[in-house]
């Protein structure tokens, strides 16, 4: 089975902490994914990955930042936490080429407070 | 842009029908379908592609009206098990990412 690992379920941090959240996946896909999930806002990308060293903001990128150096791995950065982005996180990943006929399988998420 | 998505929440009692209707303002070359349960992560249902190829779950069925940009998710003498919200995700080509819309809260009552 594919197996999404994001490494925190849960996570306190102060205002103007840096915070990584990280995510490893075992099914050798090519993309990734970080969404960011709030009550009444659905699911919102905020940065994604095709490959290696490569990325592509998303909807919401601001405030955030994203590193790929592996391909199992991709973390997302907040520079300078802020209290608007307390959230559910949530990774995923699918194979190249076959988003329109593939799946995102999604980790069961981190979720962040900054107080 | 997010796809939009109606009702925004449903109540049903074992047995009854339910439909899940989402729509995206730009062309769409894939529609997705997820369930997340309270607590999990969400969990793939269907993908419906331009051009009519299904591939998915088998008790849940939708449709893909690729003129009017419109999907809709067809839940059939819905289960306890079916509780939960329903997302779904548009892909409008270009880079491979999927944009989701913020979801259907389905609950199913004995």
């Amino acid at each position: 089975d594919v197996k999404v690992t994001q490494s925190s379920r849960y996570l306190v941090k102060r205002t103007g902490e840096k915070v990584f959240l990280e995510c490893v996946q075992d099914m050798d896909h090519e993309n990734m994914f970080w969404y960011r999930q709030d009550p009444g806002l659905g699911l919102r990308l905020i940065y994604f990955s095709y490959d290696v060293k490569m990325k592509e903001k998303g909807d919401i990128p601001e405030g955030y930042s994203v590193s790929r150096e592996k391909k199992e791995r991709f973390s997302l950065i907040l520079e300078s936490a802020s209290t608007n982005q307390t959230s559910m996180y949530l990774c995923a990943s699918s194979f190249r080429g076959r988003v329109n006929t593939g799946e995102l399988f999604f980790g069961e998420g981190s979720r962040l407070t900054v107080l | 842009q997010q796809p939009v998505q109606s009702p925004q929440a449903v109540i049903l009692r074992e047995g009854e029908d339910a439909v899940i209707n989402c729509s995206s303002s730009k062309a769409l070359y894939s529609v997705h379908w997820y369930r997340q349960k309270h607590g999990e992560a969400p969990v793939f249902l269907m993908i419906l592609l331009k051009g009519g190829e299904q591939k998915g779950h088998e008790k849940i069925s939708a449709s893909f009206n690729e003129k009017k940009q419109q999907s809709s998710l067809y839940l059939t003498a819905s289960q306890l098990s079916y509780s939960g919200t329903y997302f779904c995700g548009s892909h409008s080509g270009g880079y491979q990412k999927v944009t989701f819309g913020i979801g259907t809260k389905l609950q199913v009552i004995p």
